[in-house]
This record gives structure tokens, sequence and C-alpha cells, in this order.
């Protein structure tokens, strides 16, 4: 596609469910990043695939947050008993090579309420 | 650890009225620092590598520059389309990038 898509772009959900969040990013592109942002803050690093295999998941939290990208293409986060300290903005983005700029899609908004 | 300090955390400018933001970092090896814009309700998007202390890049009214501890986004008579939140971000060893909180642009017609 043109862009990085994200779904869903609003995600409700309550205390103690699983979510999954999904993350088609450019087509080609290689390596793809999830990063979490929460209100005033920067982008938090999360997790980077480069083709299927996660390279980098040192940012993820614990192990409620996993990751995968079974084909190189499509990944989807998926978030275990969540709490209410998981409410972010997950932002996922993809970059043909690795080293240069990414391209961020418009991610998706968790409320754990 | 690599941190990045933007200042200041919120600018206010009218129309034309040129000034520049800053990021102060500290990296084990700097492998690139990188400015995003970040428009409410979306995802950041690229402006601007830079890799070694005196590099300058430029896109329209944008300049960034950089020495051995900070950058500075220089905007030259900015219009109210250039507001936005304004992130930069440091890659060092490995391929994550570590963000500011960012400054948040207003210019006011």
């Amino acid at each position: 596609g043109a862009g990085v898509s994200q779904t869903p772009s609003n995600k409700v959900t309550e205390k103690g469910k699983y979510v999954e969040l999904r993350c088609d990013p450019i087509s080609g592109h290689t390596a793809l990043y999830w990063y979490r942002q929460s209100l005033g803050q920067g982008p938090e690093f999360l997790i980077y695939f480069q083709g299927t295999g996660a390279a980098d998941d040192s940012g993820l939290p614990n192990d409620r947050f996993f990751a995968v990208r079974p084909e190189g293409s499509v990944s989807t986060l998926k978030i275990q008993r969540t709490e209410r300290g998981d409410s972010a903005v997950y932002l996922c983005a993809s970059s043909l090579t690795r080293g240069e700029g990414y391209t961020f899609g418009s991610g998706t908004r968790l409320t754990v309420v | 650890e690599d941190q990045v300090t933007q200042s200041p955390e919120a600018l206010r400018l009218q129309e034309g009225e040129s000034s520049s933001l800053n990021c102060s970092y500290t990296v084990s090896g700097l492998r690139g620092l990188f400015w995003y814009r970040q428009d409410p309700g979306k995802g950041p998007e690229f402006l601007f590598t830079l890799y070694s202390a005196g590099e300058e890049k430029e896109k329209e009214r944008l300049k960034a520059t950089l020495t051995k501890k900070e950058s500075f986004l220089h905007i030259t008579a900015p219009k109210p389309e250039d507001s936005a939140t304004y992130l930069c971000a440091v890659r060092s060893g490995s391929e994550k990038l570590v963000f500011g909180k960012g400054t948040k642009l207003t210019v006011n017609p």
C-alpha cells in the first residue's frame, strides 16, 4: 500500500482482556518496528523485525506483550491480561532497509478501562 | 543509556517570526539523529536524518543542523501550517530510536 496501515484505529478493552493490534507495512519494506506513545511523551521502542524474525525485542515491557510477523509482511502485536497502564497509542513503522528514516502509521489508540 | 532532551516544551510564534528548536543528546556512538513532525492524531512524519557534526539539511522553511552535543531545527518565516509537535530521536548501537518528548510549535496567523 501507499502507507503503513494500522487497525483498529481505536480499541477500548476491559482490564484483563486480550487484544491484538495489526500493522500492514509498506509493500517491500523488510524492517518493521513497534513503538508506544503515551500522552505528552515521545514514542518508546518496543520491538524491531528484520524480515520474519524479531531482531530486537528489548523494549517489550514484560511477558504480557508479544509480537509476530510470520510471513515477513503483516505484523500483530499481542497484549495479554491488559492493564490500565497499557493505555497508549501503539505506533507501527517500516523502512526499506536498516538505518533509514521510518514511515510511521497513524497508530492504534488503546484504552483499557 | 542514550538520552534526548528537547527544548522548549512549547513555542508560540507569529507568522513570519523565525526561531529555533533545540535537541540535546547523549549517546555512545551516534549513528543518526532524526527529526520528525507529528500532527495531532497522526504518526510521526520523517523530516531529516543527520549523521555527523557540521552536517546540515534543508526542506522548505526548515533547516536542521548538528553538533557533537545537540541539533537545532531552524524555522524560517513560519506559516500556520507549520504548527505541529517536532520530535527529535537518536540511534546508537541498535536499530531502535530513542525519542525526546518533543516541542509543540504553534504559529499564529
